[in-house]
């Protein structure tokens, strides 16, 4: 699977939009790209995930550049339960089984 | 519908001891994967059930094993407990469907202490 680059911290003011970026430049072509957050001492939580197509839920959007090396998550509205350890793994679609690899991600400080 | 639960939430043992945790997946949910998460190696991904077979394996020594039921509940164990065994240790359940949109998800964790 690809390796991914986060910055390993960011802060948000309550209320704004939080961008959070990946870099994924040796992605391949059958790798999506998922989005992870992890609140402290808890169970990662799915966020979203696409492949090449920007992609939106009730959580989130995911902004995927069109040479597809990069993507954006994106929380709308950030609020204080928004602070989290948010990961970006890139992962091959596969039907011979689930490995994912976190790295280090990005810690988000959300600020009232 | 509920969501993976893990038993026990908190466990010390002491070291050589061994232990065995405890998964129950998403209902339906047919997939089972074990990660270890410590303040140092981060999140990393000692092994994947399905369908009662280890499909996939981290890079983990042998004292760490694990099994699948038939009704896909999980169990893991470590023998001989070292300190650096100490961690989160988080289960995550998935459809295993073959489709695109078919994802992991997470328990809350069991917190081993080793002493």
């Amino acid at each position: 699977d690809a390796k991914t680059t986060q910055p390993p911290s960011m802060d948000c003011a309550e209320g704004r939009a939080a961008n959070l970026p990946c870099n994924h430049s040796t992605i391949s072509g059958n790798e999506y790209v998922y989005w992870y957050r992890q609140i402290h001492s808890q169970g990662p939580q799915y966020i979203i995930h696409g492949l090449k197509n920007n992609e939106t839920n009730e959580m989130a959007s995911l902004i995927i550049t069109e040479d597809r090396k990069s993507s954006t998550l994106i929380l709308p509205h950030a609020t204080l339960r928004d602070t989290a350890v948010y990961y970006c793994i890139v992962r091959a679609f596969s039907n011979s089984g689930y490995a994912l690899n976190f790295g280090k991600g990005t810690s988000l400080l959300v600020t009232p | 519908k509920a969501g993976v639960t893990q038993t026990p939430r908190y466990l010390i043992k002491t070291r050589g001891q061994q232990v065995t945790l405890s998964c129950s997946p998403i209902s339906g949910h047919r997939s089972v994967s074990w990660y270890q998460q410590t303040p140092g190696q981060g999140l990393q991904f000692l092994f994947e059930y399905f369908s009662e077979t280890q499909r996939n394996k981290g890079n983990f020594p042998g004292r760490f094993s694990g099994r699948q039921f038939s009704n896909s509940r999980s169990e893991m164990n470590v023998s001989t407990l070292e300190l650096g065994d100490s961690a989160l240790y988080l289960c995550a359940s998935s459809l295993a469907s073959g489709s695109s949109t078919d994802t992991q998800y997470f328990g809350p964790g069991t917190r081993l202490t080793v002493l």
